[in-house]
């Protein structure tokens, strides 16, 4: 167990639908991250928090968009959906603010959406 | 971010010892090397992180070479459940950070 929490563990929804999944961090981790796994893909960095302020921006499409909450806890909102969105979302956390290459990040145990 | 280049797969049977190589020839002085595994449909896990000489820990080992252009991941006497893909990260912890993910090696480990 990582200690991060990631929910629901699996969302099916239709097309041009909002979902919103959410993550709990890891006791004590300032940052969050977010990452999108679609079939037979790697982990793709879409955006990073940090204590509640965005920290890091990646490929994150403008129908996504992610808040981090004063009890640290993070939301990811996707819109408008389309097939193409279906993926694994993980969500991970580490202590420091400027990113996990030298230090540790932990990651939960993704949520599964289907766009169908 | 160091850009960093691992086989794409690998296989091997029970019982030997793995040995996974990542090149990232244009390393930074301060950059890191770390190892993520990932088991299908999970988030992925820390494994192994470096900077110079040898790392060891209770899973595996982390050779890193003094011109640090690449490093080895070692998993000694594999089993079927390590069969998973297995991330190099090379990099610092930055203001800009951005912390990605390569493509990974797919390792099958087989009876």
């Amino acid at each position: 167990d990582s200690g991060v929490t990631q929910t629901p563990k699996h969302l099916i929804t239709a097309t041009g639908q909002r979902v919103t999944l959410r993550c709990s961090p890891r006791s004590g981790d300032l940052s969050v991250y977010w990452y999108q796994q679609s079939l037979d893909q790697g982990l793709q960095f879409l955006i990073q928090y940090y204590n509640g302020e965005e920290r890091a921006k990646g490929n994150i499409l403008e129908r996504f968009s992610a808040q981090q909450f004063p009890d640290l806890h993070s939301e990811l909102n996707l819109s408008s959906l389309e097939l193409g969105d279906s993926a694994l979302y993980f969500c991970a956390s580490s202590v420091a603010g400027t990113g996990f290459m030298n230090t540790e990040a932990f990651f939960g145990q993704g949520t599964r959406l289907t766009v169908v | 971010l160091a850009k960093t280049t691992q086989p794409i797969s690998m296989d091997s049977y029970e019982g030997q010892e793995v040995n996974i190589t990542c090149s990232h020839n244009n390393i930074a002085t301060n950059d890191y090397i770390t190892w993520y595994q990932q088991f299908p449909s999970q988030g992925p896990r820390f494994i192994i992180q470096g900077y110079k000489t040898k790392v060891t820990n209770e899973v595996a080992s982390l050779f890193i070479p003094a011109d640090r252009k690449s490093s080895t991941l070692s998993l000694p006497r594999v089993s079927l459940s390590d069969t998973a893909v297995y991330y190099c990260l090379v990099g610092y912890n930055t203001n800009a950070g951005k912390s990605t993910f390569g493509d990974g090696t797919t390792l099958t480990v087989k009876p």
